[in-house]
């Protein structure tokens, strides 16, 4: 079957760094771009940025640039998605999804709430 | 940017009623517009792609249409199990974009 599995939930508090992970089964990881969405409670999706596992190849949306960081270990085919210092404006549902033919995200993780508070 | 604008953003039906959303892109696209839906604390799931493929194992009641900058998703006789929220997405020069999202909510 092919899956995403992300890491459990987390609570943090203003501040502190994080890094949250999705990995990958039932196909070959290294051949399809990863991507990361944002959902704020109540609110829509946003694409954060993108990651080809096979060249470690990164795309950041222009609202998320420089903000967090994507990255990919190939041995364990996860994905990864870190913040430096977490703001309360952090706090959502993230999820990774798999992209296909260049445009479409066909599989999705089960998402990862981030909550951060003091 | 590319900007995608759903309407309704909300819509309220009965089971069996023939449901259309429209998404508006704010320039051409081609034909690059997936749809997904989305229930309550659950991940998207891709229902529609190339803006009138329909992905595999999705009923074919559900059904895409347009091209260039202006699609729709129908949905033919809804079904208890379709009220959720359903969003567009583009893609465009490695760049995606999601509409605001249209709730389907039950009549």
């Amino acid at each position: 079957e092919v899956q995403l599995v992300q890491s459990g939930a987390e609570v943090k508090k203003p501040g502190e760094s994080l890094k949250i992970s999705c990995k990958g089964s039932g196909y070959s990881f290294s051949n399809y771009w990863i991507g990361w969405v944002r959902q704020m409670p109540g609110k829509g999706l946003e694409w954060m940025a993108i990651i080809y596992p096979g060249e470690s190849d990164t795309r950041y949306s222009p609202s998320f640039q420089g903000q967090v960081t994507i990255s990919v270990d190939k041995s364990i085919s996860t994905a990864f998605l870190q913040w430096s210092s977490l703001k309360a404006s952090d706090t959502a549902m993230y999820y990774c999804a798999r992209q296909r033919d260049g445009s479409l995200f066909d599989i999705w993780g089960q998402g990862t709430l981030v909550t951060v508070s003091s | 940017d590319i900007q995608m604008t759903q309407s309704p953003s909300t819509l309220s039906a009965s089971v069996g009623d023939r449901v259309t959303i429209t998404c508006r892109a704010s320039q051409s696209i081609r034909n690059w517009l997936a749809w997904y839906q989305q229930k309550p604390g659950k991940a998207p799931k891709l229902l529609i792609y190339k803006a009138s493929s329909l992905q595999s194992g999705v009923p074919s009641r559900f059904s895409g249409s347009g091209s260039g900058a202006e699609f729709t998703l129908t949905i033919t006789s809804l079904q208890p199990d379709d009220f959720a929220t359903y969003y567009c997405q583009q893609y465009n020069s490695y760049s995606w974009t999601f509409g605001q999202g249209t709730k389907v909510e039950i009549k």
